[in-house]
């Protein structure tokens, strides 16, 4: 079965500064994996995705991140923060094997301060 | 834009109460989701659907049913409600299995069981 391990429960980062969500996967083959961001009072929205290919995987609002089979990893990262990214943060496995049904991290929150 | 919309935002029952929590998308998408979120837990699939009056138990589904009875709508059902379903449950959908077809979330609903 899938997991998704993600250390970090809350991350607090001044604005401008840049930032960086751990992710590591627990699956046997080549995993599909996702992150996601929810805003206070809003559903989940993707940030981005990947399945194959390039290994450093561009999404919106500024975010990137970057698979690592070695070490079982797809973190996060944001160059320079914006008021606007505090959140919580969501990473998300799925496998063929699996339907492709999504299991999802815990979560980072993010805090931004001034 | 597209939309899944759930029909309560905060909704309080008292133990022992059948739950009906509704959930509607306007992209004609065939798969349909219900999670809940708990802090520290993520996001945990309780039920899914693939097509009309199809269904799928997901990772945690006891004390839960599901209807879907039109394409369109997802509904889950807590036949008899307990304080340890007190959680946010979110609904979302996709158009097909395919893991490149993101998830689109409604807002949730917050459902406190007294």
């Amino acid at each position: 079965a899938q997991s998704v391990t993600q250390p970090d429960i809350h991350i607090t980062v001044s604005e401008g500064a840049s930032l960086e969500l751990r992710c590591n996967y627990s699956y046997g083959a080549t995993p599909y994996l996702f992150w996601y961001v929810q805003s206070p009072g809003q559903g989940l929205q993707l940030l981005l995705k990947y399945f194959s290919g390039d290994t450093l995987v561009q999404g919106i609002k500024g975010f990137e991140a970057e698979f690592k089979r070695s070490q079982s990893s797809f973190n996060l990262r944001k160059p320079s923060v914006h008021w606007s990214d505090a959140a919580e943060y969501f990473c998300a496995v799925g496998a063929r094997s699996n339907d492709y049904k999504l299991s999802f991290g815990a979560g980072t929150t993010v805090t931004v301060r001034a | 834009d597209v939309k899944v919309t759930q029909s309560s935002r905060y909704l309080v029952k008292r133990t022992g109460e059948k739950v009906f929590l509704e959930c509607v998308q306007d992209m004609d998408h065939e798969n349909m989701f219900w999670y809940r979120q708990d802090p520290g837990l993520g996001l945990r699939l309780i039920y899914f659907s693939y097509d009309v009056k199809m269904k799928e138990k997901g990772d945690i589904p006891e004390g839960y049913s599901v209807s879907r009875e039109k394409k369109e709508r997802f509904s889950l059902i807590l036949e008899s409600a307990s304080t340890n379903q007190t959680s946010m449950y979110l609904c979302a959908s996709s158009s097909s299995g395919s893991p490149n077809e993101k998830l689109f979330f409604g807002s949730g609903t917050q459902l406190s069981v007294l």
